[in-house]
């Protein structure tokens, strides 16, 4: 089952703050977040497992509600650089071993 | 430096004609994947293995086909029978970590 991420779309300046949202309709095991820059592959920026909550490095973390089977990633101070896509990818918990479902993505943009 | 490569970065194809496209890893990872982005979209599986010589179907498998011979090499081969082939494609592997991406292959239907 697909993960679905909200907004689709986001625009800030340099310096403000953005949160995305990750939703499943199944229980979650795992949610691992990307970032996508355009045309290139994405990058893993962090992995959330069942049982943990919160997960972060520099002004970029996220957290994972198992209640609510959602996950947020928060960008803190957004620089220029952080542009690009977000992806998140699930695995549920009862998914094949090792296989994860990816949403839309969020389109991130900061501008100066 | 361990990674991902896959060859060719650009590949054109005739209609009719099946093109196999090249992933290579030297992260010693069991998991491999294969993965389809088309513009404006997220990424959907095509195929993945967790060992050598076994592979499963994702979720677009029609009109791919892949092999698994080797621990390094996951090639997919897009054949004439998938209509729509022109796409962005990522090969993944997974480590226990979150996945590792290739840099893509942009296939263009000519």
């Amino acid at each position: 089952q697909q993960p679905v991420q909200s907004p689709q779309a986001v625009i800030l300046r340099e310096g403000e703050d953005a949160v995305i949202n990750c939703s499943s309709s199944k229980a979650l095991y795992s949610v691992h977040w990307y970032r996508q820059k355009h045309g290139e592959a994405p990058v893993f920026l962090m992995i959330l497992l069942k049982g943990g909550e919160q997960k972060g490095h520099d002004k970029i973390s996220a957290s994972f509600n198992e209640k609510k089977q959602q996950s947020s990633l928060y960008l803190t101070a957004s620089q220029l650089s952080y542009s690009g896509t977000y992806f998140c990818g699930t695995e549920n918990d009862d998914t094949n071993a090792g296989k994860s479902t990816f949403g839309d993505g969020t389109t991130l943009t900061v501008k100066p | 430096d361990g990674g991902i490569t896959q060859s060719p970065k650009y590949l054109f194809r005739k209609e009719g004609q099946n093109v196999t496209l090249s992933c290579e890893q030297n992260l010693n990872h069991d998991a491999m994947y294969w993965y389809r982005q088309d513009p404006g979209q997220g990424l959907r599986l095509i195929y993945y293995s967790q060992i050598v010589n076994d592979f499963q179907k994702g979720d677009i498998a029609e009109g791919y086909s892949v092999s698994r011979e080797k621990k390094e090499s996951f090639p997919l081969t897009v054949t004439s029978a998938q209509k729509n082939p022109t796409a962005f494609y990522l090969c993944a592997t997974e480590g226990g970590y979150g996945y590792t991406f290739g840099s893509g292959t942009r296939l263009t239907v000519v």
